[in-house]
């Protein structure tokens, strides 16, 4: 059973225009999402984070946002970078239960293309 | 910043030996340590929990007497696949946590082919 999905397994953006990353989730005990940049042969690395009490975040490029009565968060990239060109894993946790634990979607490969 | 290793990066070994890979923080104590499991074009998937002195927590479904953890000290824990399947070859990854839950760092992977 997943619990954290990504449906979308690839997407493609022309540099400078917005990605969007969506990733959906099905246990309401979720109360805080992780989004992480990995690419090929390298372990996955922290880009940004948002706690359940929030609906935003935002950092330089990366904004996340949260509805929680659609249990949907999305990652924005503006402007995208070829450099951004990486495979997006969302990850979920609940704190209390299983604090330790990370539950993590299936990836998004996005490409940025010139 | 936090770096977490592993060695090896890649392993092949044959159906029946047993394989060790290391994962170490580099630059601070890890509290907890974790092992994942991917497979191609899957997600990330926690096989085991791991605390400095004690014995690791198991996912369900994982077997333990298969997947070796031995976390040795506070900068170091090892996973060994035992009597290695060529169903057990996977992209291993090892993190490492230092204290809120976005502060776990991953390691680089091992790729395990088992011929």
């Amino acid at each position: 059973d997943q619990q954290v999905k990504q449906n979308s397994p690839s997407l493609s953006v022309q540099e400078g225009r917005i990605s969007i990353l969506n990733c959906d989730y099905t246990n309401s005990m979720f109360d805080y999402f992780l989004w992480y940049k990995k690419y090929p042969a390298e372990g996955p690395t922290f880009l940004i984070s948002i706690s359940s009490i929030k609906d935003k975040n935002e950092d330089g490029r990366f904004t996340v946002f949260l509805n929680k009565s659609a249990k949907h968060l999305s990652l924005h990239i503006v402007p995208s970078q070829p450099g951004d060109s990486a495979v997006y894993f969302c990850a979920a946790s609940a704190f209390g239960v299983n604090t330790d634990k990370l539950i993590f979607g299936t990836g998004t490969r996005l490409q940025v293309f010139p | 910043g936090a770096v977490v290793s592993q060695h090896p990066s890649w392993v092949i070994c044959k159906s029946g030996t047993s394989v060790k890979i290391e994962c170490r923080s580099l630059d601070f104590q890890a509290t907890t340590m974790f092992w994942y499991r991917q497979f191609p074009k899957q997600s990330l998937m926690l096989m085991a929990t791991s605390n400095e002195g004690s014995k690791a927590t198991y996912e369900q479904g994982v077997e333990k007497d298969k997947f070796l953890i031995n976390h040795a000290s506070l900068t170091l824990s090892t996973l060994t696949v035992t009597s290695a399947h060529p169903e057990d070859s996977s992209f291993y990854i090892c993190s490492a946590r230092t204290g809120a839950i976005y502060e776990q760092y991953f390691g680089p992977g091992t790729r395990l082919t088992v011929t």
